[in-house]
């Protein structure tokens, strides 16, 4: 069974602070992805990295940043958190298959709940 | 770049009845159109998959449908029960390095199931 695991699942923390979201899967996937799920907007891709210390933006990089030293961990970084930064971060993962119709599937993290007071 | 638009934002059937949830994709690219149910405080698991090379596609009670030429594809869900209860999302793919794949998603149905 495929693991993605977030360490943290409940944080609060000041505005202005710096906050990591730190993810883990071992699946040895090249893939890793941090999305962001609010109400009434679904899931919006922040950041991906498809290897070591390469990293893309997604759909909304603005405020955030990321850092992948290794392939198994990939970490979200709020340099200075903000109140409109309080969602749901989910991190992700997925195997490249090298078939252009294989498409393939992500793996999800439980999901990192962070409130910025 | 891709934009996913999904309908509709909530869904309550009864128990038994069957629900559709329906999504329009804009990058006629993309050729990978997976589903994830997203139970209450639970992670997003896939539940069943398509490719642009099948029209549909059947894993007993869920079934999904593409139509490459409109541009939408749709989760059907018969005999519903109430552990089909949960947020679902269509997400759309297309290739943006090599093999390597983004997934876009739809903002997700609210399904209820009433007892």
């Amino acid at each position: 069974d495929v693991k993605v695991t977030q360490s943290s699942r409940y944080l609060v923390k000041r505005t202005g602070e710096k906050v990591f979201l730190e993810c883990v899967q071992d699946m040895d996937h090249e893939n890793m992805f941090w999305y962001r799920q609010d109400p009434g907007l679904g899931l919006r891709l922040i950041y991906f990295s498809y290897d070591v210390k390469m990293k893309e933006k997604g759909d909304i990089p603005e405020g955030y940043s990321v850092s992948r030293e290794k392939k198994e961990r990939f970490s979200l970084i709020l340099e200075s958190a903000s109140t409109n930064q309080t969602s749901m971060y989910l991190c992700a993962s997925s195997y490249p298959t090298g078939d252009v119709m294989a498409g393939n599937t992500i793996y999800f993290g439980e999901g990192s709940w962070l409130t910025v007071v | 770049g891709e934009n996913v638009e999904q309908h509709p934002s909530t869904l309550s059937v009864q128990e038994g009845d069957s629900a559709v949830i329906k999504c329009t994709y804009s990058d006629s690219a993309s050729n990978y159109f997976p589903w994830y149910k997203q139970e209450l405080g639970k992670r997003p698991q896939l539940i069943i998959d398509i490719r642009s090379n099948v029209g549909e596609k059947k894993d007993q009670r869920i079934a999904v449908t593409l139509n490459k030429t409109a541009k939408h594809f749709s989760l059907h869900i018969t005999e519903t029960q109430p552990e089909d209860s949960a947020v679902y999302f269509c997400a759309a793919s297309a290739e943006m390095w090599g093999s390597n794949y983004k997934l876009t998603f739809g903002k997700g149905t609210l399904l209820t199931v009433n007892p």
